[in-house]
């Protein structure tokens, strides 16, 4: 079965500094892997996916994600933190079917000043 | 284009009343589902349906059924509700076989 793990519950940073968000999966076979951002009181938007190809993929909000096949990792990156990008944060494997997707339990982001 | 609408925002109830959550999408998508967010659990999935006329079970369905009125409609019906169904229920909809899914705001639910 497949699974994620995302290590940190919470992490606080400074505006302006940078970020990485961790995420392990377990999966058999080449994975679908997703990030997703919560903002309080809203749904998941999703700020990128891996499918095939490239590794390092790059998604909306200036984030980007790599995707370590020896690691079993996609850590979600992002150069400079507005404080606008304090949320939850959630990492997802899917399998390739359209009904196999797991979420991890999210790290949530504090932006200080 | 509203995306994925769910009614409704919040609702309490009382242990053993009924009640359905509503979802719609114009998205055109296929795949519709039904998940539950806990603090620390992250998100769970209750049912989803594949395809219009279709349903199955994902990860936590007991004490829940669900049905797909049309392509555009999935509802949440929680038949005698209890305080361990206290939770915020989104609803998504996924692009098929790619699983990219969009999600709508979320319904809070409190049972006491």
């Amino acid at each position: 079965a497949q699974s994620v793990t995302q290590p940190d519950i919470h992490i606080t940073v400074s505006e302006g500094a940078s970020l990485e968000l961790r995420c392990n999966y377990s999966y058999g076979a080449t994975p679908y892997l997703f990030w997703y951002v919560q903002s309080p009181g809203q749904g998941l938007q999703l700020l990128l996916k891996y499918f095939s190809g490239d590794t390092l993929v790059q998604g909306i909000k200036g984030f980007e994600a790599e995707f370590k096949r020896s690691q079993s990792s996609f850590n979600l990156r992002k150069p400079s933190v507005h404080w606008s990008d304090a949320a939850e944060y959630f990492c997802a494997v899917g399998s390739g079917g359209y009904q196999k997707v797991t979420f991890g339990t999210g790290t949530k982001l504090q932006v200080i000043p | 284009n509203a995306g994925v609408t769910q009614t409704p925002k919040f609702q309490v109830l009382k242990t053993g009343q009924s009640m359905t959550l509503q979802c719609a999408q114009d998205m055109n998508h296929n795949s519709m589902y039904w998940y539950r967010q806990d603090p620390g659990m992250g998100l769970r999935l209750i049912y989803y349906s594949a395809s219009e006329g279709t349903t199955d079970k994902g990860e936590v369905p007991n004490g829940y059924n669900v049905s797909r009125l049309n392509k555009r409609e999935f509802s949440l019906r929680l038949e005698s509700a209890a305080p361990s169904q206290t939770s915020v229920y989104f609803c998504a909809t996924g692009e098929d076989y790619q699983e990219t899914q969009y999600f709508g705001p979320g319904t809070r639910l409190l049972v006491l």
